[in-house]
């Protein structure tokens, strides 16, 4: 089974910053890489589909990058509203595997 | 308007079987272009997927978990119902169906429902 190694696992920044978060695959999953958002008791939400591609309704400071085994999922400037737990998904071959999530605070 | 909604009971006893239902609304089962899948997550813990199942019935399960699980669906009442056999209190999650598309994504989720293993 594909692994996905999240990182980081946490992160605090203030309003405003710049946000990174990577995820890694253990083998080569071409650009089969989602990111979602998931607020305290609730569903995860989609916002970034085959890598890259902002999901309809998703404010425009959330993108994605990265194809093969590495992808980055960037929040441009981060808002209130973006306290979070992030994940990555990956999908091959009918088998689906997330990451470890990263929880993201206000500093 | 695209909704799913799981059900089934929200305390099962070690060793017993959980049987969930997801009763989707806003579109078909067999539609060629969607599926369902199953994905859960421990109380403070990441998510994983379990199963799910495509409009021609082809399905597919997590590898740790294969012999424990079983999908199926019922086109006609727009449900998808999942069986884990042999529960353990690490089976303690919220359960969550979704609604799975031709980009491998999940695009619409139930709400999720807890499910406690206890004695």
């Amino acid at each position: 089974d594909i692994q996905m190694t999240q990182s980081p696992s946490s992160l605090s920044a203030s309003v405003g910053d710049r946000v990174t978060i990577t995820c890694q695959a253990s083998q080569d999953i071409s650009n089969y890489l989602n990111w979602y958002q998931q607020k305290p008791g609730k569903a995860p939400k989609l916002l970034i589909y085959d890598a890259s591609n902002l999901e309809t309704g998703v404010p425009s400071r959330f993108s994605g990058s990265g194809s093969g085994t590495d992808f980055t999922f960037t929040i441009s400037s981060l808002q209130p509203e973006d306290i979070a737990t992030y994940y990555c998904q990956q999908y091959d071959n009918l088998q689906l595997t997330f990451g470890g999530g990263t929880k993201v605070e206000i500093k | 308007q695209v909704t799913l909604k799981e059900s089934g009971p929200v305390l099962v006893k070690p060793t017993e079987t959980l049987t969930l239902t997801c009763t989707v609304s806003g579109f078909s089962l067999s539609n060629a272009r969607m599926g369902v899948s199953w994905i859960r997550q421990p109380p403070g813990k990441a998510l994983e997927w379990l199963a799910h199942i495509f409009s021609n019935d082809e399905k597919s399960y997590s590898t740790s978990l294969k012999s424990r699980l079983t999908i199926s669906k019922d086109t006609s009442k727009s449900q998808v119902v999942l069986t884990m056999t042999n529960m353990d209190p690490v089976d303690t999650a919220t359960y969550y169906c979704a609604r799975f598309t031709d980009y491998g994504d999940y695009d619409y989720w139930g709400q999720g429902t807890l499910v406690t293993v206890s004695s």
